[in-house]
């Protein structure tokens, strides 16, 4: 696609249940992200994928959250037992090629955002 | 202390004004600076991406970057309405391609 796409946009659950946040990134990007944003706050690094598998998850706050990307495109980041400091925006990034060091540009998606009553 | 500190503002400046933004950092081995706006509601889109210390220009946008200071400004010039936004910081080291660290973000407004 043309650009990073998170859906859903908005987000409103309870305090206790499983939400789940979806990412397709640009088409032909190998390298995706999440972070998270809390009001008020810059961006978080939750965590990295490169192709199918989490190259680096030590952002993830906790073991309520956990992500996948099973065929190397599409991600869902997943919480379980959600509490009300999740709340916040969820950002996804895809780029192109991590080799390059220097040339690595994240494209932001326009978020989740999540709220957890 | 936070590694990176912005001034989350708000600024609120008249159309035309030149804008100056600037983070402090402590880790000295951040090298990739950028600076990221952010509409409401949207995602962060780069601006500006600069390696180590120096200025680095485009159209009405400079990016200067102080290692031995460990600051650095994005300047906006001839502002325009359509500037505001909010304005993130965001930098990484070299052995970490992937990992950004994001200043609070600066509200800028940009009065007609």
């Amino acid at each position: 696609g043309a650009g990073v796409s998170q859906t859903p946009s908005n987000k409103v659950t309870e305090k206790g249940k499983y939400v789940e946040l979806r990412c397709d990134p640009i088409s032909g990007h190998t390298a995706l992200y999440w972070y998270r944003q809390s009001l008020g706050q810059g961006p978080e690094f939750l965590i990295y994928f490169q192709g199918t598998g989490a190259a680096d998850d030590s952002g993830l706050p906790n073991d309520r959250f956990f992500a996948v990307r099973p065929e190397g495109s599409v991600s869902t980041l997943k919480i379980q037992r959600t509490e009300r400091g999740d709340s916040a925006v969820y950002l996804c990034a895809s780029s192109l090629n991590r080799s390059r060091a220097g040339a690595n540009v994240l494209t932001f998606g326009a978020g989740s955002r999540l709220t957890v009553l | 202390q936070k590694e990176v500190e912005q001034d989350p503002g708000p600024l609120s400046v008249p159309e035309g004004a030149i804008v100056s933004l600037n983070c402090t950092y402590s880790n000295s081995a951040f090298q990739y600076f950028m600076w990221y706006r952010q509409y409401s509601r949207k995602g962060p889109e780069l601006l500006m991406y600069t390696y180590s210390s120096g200025n680095k220009e485009d159209g009405r946008f400079t990016a200067q970057v102080d290692k031995s200071s460990k600051y650095i400004s994005l300047f906006i010039r001839d502002s325009q309405p359509s500037d505001s936004a909010t304005y993130l910081c965001a930098m990484r080291t070299g052995g970490s391609n992937y990992k950004l660290t994001f200043g609070k973000g600066t509200l800028l407004t940009v009065n007609p």
